[in-house]
């Protein structure tokens, strides 16, 4: 079946220092949606990115979508302590009638401030 | 206030016990579904439904079984309770399908002693 794999699992940075978590999947994607929880909470949508290359920005967050509609990234500038949590992302299969949804092991955000 | 509610949020329990852990959301919502979140291995999705009376298995289905008899609640039955469903459940719902952002619920604490 599809499989989404998210690298890295953890990562600590001191405040204000740059951040990035990648999205691989096994399978064509119809779509990649990333996902923030925060620690104690339950996931939040952040985005979601439909066209190959795609690219979008919400302030610090820059987030793209492969050529290949295979891979993805979300990279933060500059981060801060409310970025603190983890960042999933999450993918359905193109075509045919499987609507399941199936999310990377999420990658574990932490900042020294 | 747009809302997907669970009930309990907390439970501990026995093996054997059969419990059933409610889901509800006030969207008008046709598409959703169950996740369990356990430590190293993300949300995997347990069911899902895309309407009344239409559910299907996501990746990790066993033990457990749904059921939508109205469009806005979608219990999650354990039948027969064991400690490895010990976990953190969480109920999402959207628009459509799984090609649209989740609206996640608070989560609920199992515990199976």
């Amino acid at each position: 079946g599809q499989q989404v794999m998210q690298i890295p699992q953890y990562q600590h940075v001191q405040e204000g220092e740059d951040f990035t978590t990648y999205c691989n999947s096994s399978t064509t994607l119809s779509n990649i949606q990333w996902y923030k929880q925060r620690p104690g909470g339950h996931p939040v949508f952040l985005i979601q990115l439909v066209k190959s290359g795609e690219v979008k920005k919400q302030k610090r967050l820059t987030f793209q979508f492969g050529e290949a509609k295979k891979n993805s990234s979300l990279h933060i500038t500059a981060t801060q302590t409310t970025d603190v949590g983890t960042y999933f992302c999450a993918g359905p299969a193109s075509g045919g009638s499987n609507y399941k949804l199936t999310f990377g092991k999420g990658t574990l955000l932490t900042v020294n401030p | 206030e747009a809302q997907v509610t669970q009930n309990p949020r907390y439970l501990i329990t026995v093996t054997g016990k059969k419990l059933t852990v409610t889901c509800s959301q006030n969207m008008n919502h046709e598409y959703m579904s169950w996740y369990r979140q356990d430590p190293g291995l993300g949300l995997r999705q347990i069911y899902y439904s895309m309407n009344v009376e239409v559910t299907d298995k996501g990746d990790v289905p066993e033990g457990y079984k749904v059921s939508r008899k109205e469009k806005r609640n979608f219990p999650l039955i354990l039948e027969s309770p064991s400690p490895n469903q010990t976990s953190l459940y969480f109920c999402a719902s959207s628009l459509e399908s799984s090609y649209n952002e989740q609206f996640f619920g608070p989560g609920t604490r199992l515990t199976v002693l």
